[in-house]
């Protein structure tokens, strides 16, 4: 079955640990990103990447970071997350201008 | 000014209703205009793509455009109680097999009451 998933689904952290939400495709698409979403806001892209070892900025890449090293996986590290980084996740790819998305990571930082 | 607008509802009809939906959008180099529908919980899935102006039919759902308005439109017959979920209006300025960004509404939440 063609998907994307995400680990983990639910995390409760506290201000300042570094964490890493995992993504991974089976789909062999080049091109990944991730998003959060926030109410009110609606989807707000992070960071996206074009291929391995390719990655830019999305709209809100502060406070992020990605890496790209074999092309089904696209982690997602919060170095030293803070509260207003609370939100829902998702990790995307994109074929054709069409979004798959993964089922979405619920982050909280206290 | 957000490029894309959308009334975030929640919109609640009976069972058996007519839904429109609709987006507003103020960059003219959007081309292709899409609709994606999320579920509690879920991550969002397409539901349709469109790219002229005009109407676009699949099933119970039709698409339209309206480029010289800047106005697309998600309409929903005979709806039902599955069909609650949030809506997100989606637009990208080119299509190619190269990447491109996609803006996304802020979607609109849908209640079909039975």
């Amino acid at each position: 079955e063609a998907q994307v998933t995400q680990n983990p689904r639910y995390l409760i952290t506290v201000t300042g640990k570094k964490l890493t939400v995992t993504c991974s495709q089976n789909m062999n698409h080049e091109y990944m990103s991730w998003y959060r979403q926030d109410p009110g806001l609606g989807l707000r892209q992070i960071y996206y990447s074009m291929n391995v070892e390719v990655t830019d900025k999305g709209d809100v890449p502060e406070g992020y970071k990605v890496s790209r090293k074999e092309k089904r996986n696209f982690p997602l590290i919060l170095e030293s997350p803070s509260p207003n980084q609370t939100s829902l996740y998702f990790c995307a790819t994109y074929y054709y201008n069409e979004q798959f998305f993964g089922p979405g990571t619920r982050l909280t930082v206290l | 000014q957000k490029e894309v607008e959308q009334d975030p509802g929640p919109l609640s009809v009976p069972e058996g209703a007519i839904v429109s939906l609709n987006c507003t959008y103020s960059n003219s180099a959007f081309q292709y205009f899409m609709w994606y529908r999320q579920y509690s919980r879920k991550g969002p899935e397409l539901l349709m793509y469109t790219y002229s102006s005009g109407n676009k039919e699949d099933g119970r759902f039709t698409a339209q455009v309206d480029k010289s308005s800047k106005y697309i439109s998600l309409f929903i017959r005979d709806s039902q109680p599955s069909d609650s979920a949030t809506y997100l209006c989606a637009m990208t300025q080119g299509n190619s097999g190269g990447y491109q960004k996609v803006t996304f509404g802020t979607g609109t939440k849908l209640q079909v009451i039975p």
